[in-house]
């Protein structure tokens, strides 16, 4: 069975930093993509960026380059998402989630989604 | 940047049928992926590649695909398929749409 469990919910201030994962199982964690997708408070589905764990190929989204960064440890099938400088405007609920195929990063739609980690960012 | 367009909301009566578009310049040649997310609930994939549906997703959600138009179509609604619903695609980058809220009246 296909799984993808993410960390847990973060409480930070402005100006820190943040490293959030999600690990995988029950598949060949090196041969599929993992996205990141971001949801403010009541708003809707936000793609970040994706990597590939077998060489980590990673794309960024236009509107998230540089303000996180996208990595992955294949030894121990982890994903993660990091910020170097955290924002109010970066509280949200982050999901990682694995396409249904082996294909292109941008062919396929996400059929595994971990849980979510809500990350909450206030002075 | 590219986009894709949905309508904010669609009402419909329990047994009705409900259909929601999504449009995008590139979705005559990248495939639409459909979501359904309900409160409080992680993603669930309910249609791919235009129109087909993942094990376990029930029959009367179906997709479909006209030039720059694709369609989740929602036959016979129960209340429990009341939830956003988001289209997905891509044209060198991966974009959802904006949403749409499906209420059962």
């Amino acid at each position: 069975e296909v799984q993808l469990v993410q960390s847990g919910a973060e409480v930070k201030k402005p100006g820190e930093s943040l490293k959030i994962s999600c690990k995988g199982s029950g598949y060949s964690f090196t041969s599929y993509w993992i996205g990141w997708v971001r949801q403010m408070p009541g708003k809707g589905l936000e793609w970040m960026g994706i990597i590939y764990p077998g060489d980590s190929d990673t794309r960024y989204s236009p509107s998230f380059q540089g303000q996180v960064t996208i990595s992955a440890d294949k030894s121990i099938s982890t994903a993660y998402l990091q910020w170097s400088s955290l924002k109010a405007s970066d509280t949200a609920m982050y999901y990682c989630a694995r396409p249904w195929a082996a294909l292109a990063y941008d062919s396929s739609g996400y059929l595994y989604w971990g849980q979510g980690t809500l990350v909450t960012v206030s002075s | 940047s590219y986009e894709l367009t949905q309508p904010p909301s669609v009402s419909v009566s329990p047994g009705q049928t409900a259909r929601i578009t999504c449009s995008g310049d590139a979705l005559p040649k990248q495939y639409a992926y459909w979501y359904q997310q309900k409160p409080g609930q992680a993603p669930v994939l309910v249609i791919y590649k235009d129109s087909e549906r993942p094990s376990g997703i029930p029959e009367r959600f179906s997709g479909s695909s006209s030039g720059t138009t694709v369609t989740l179509t929602i036959s016979g609604v129960q209340a429990e398929d009341e939830a956003d619903y988001y289209c997905q695609s891509a044209d060198s980058i991966v974009v959802f749409g904006g949403g749409t809220k499906l209420t059962v009246l």
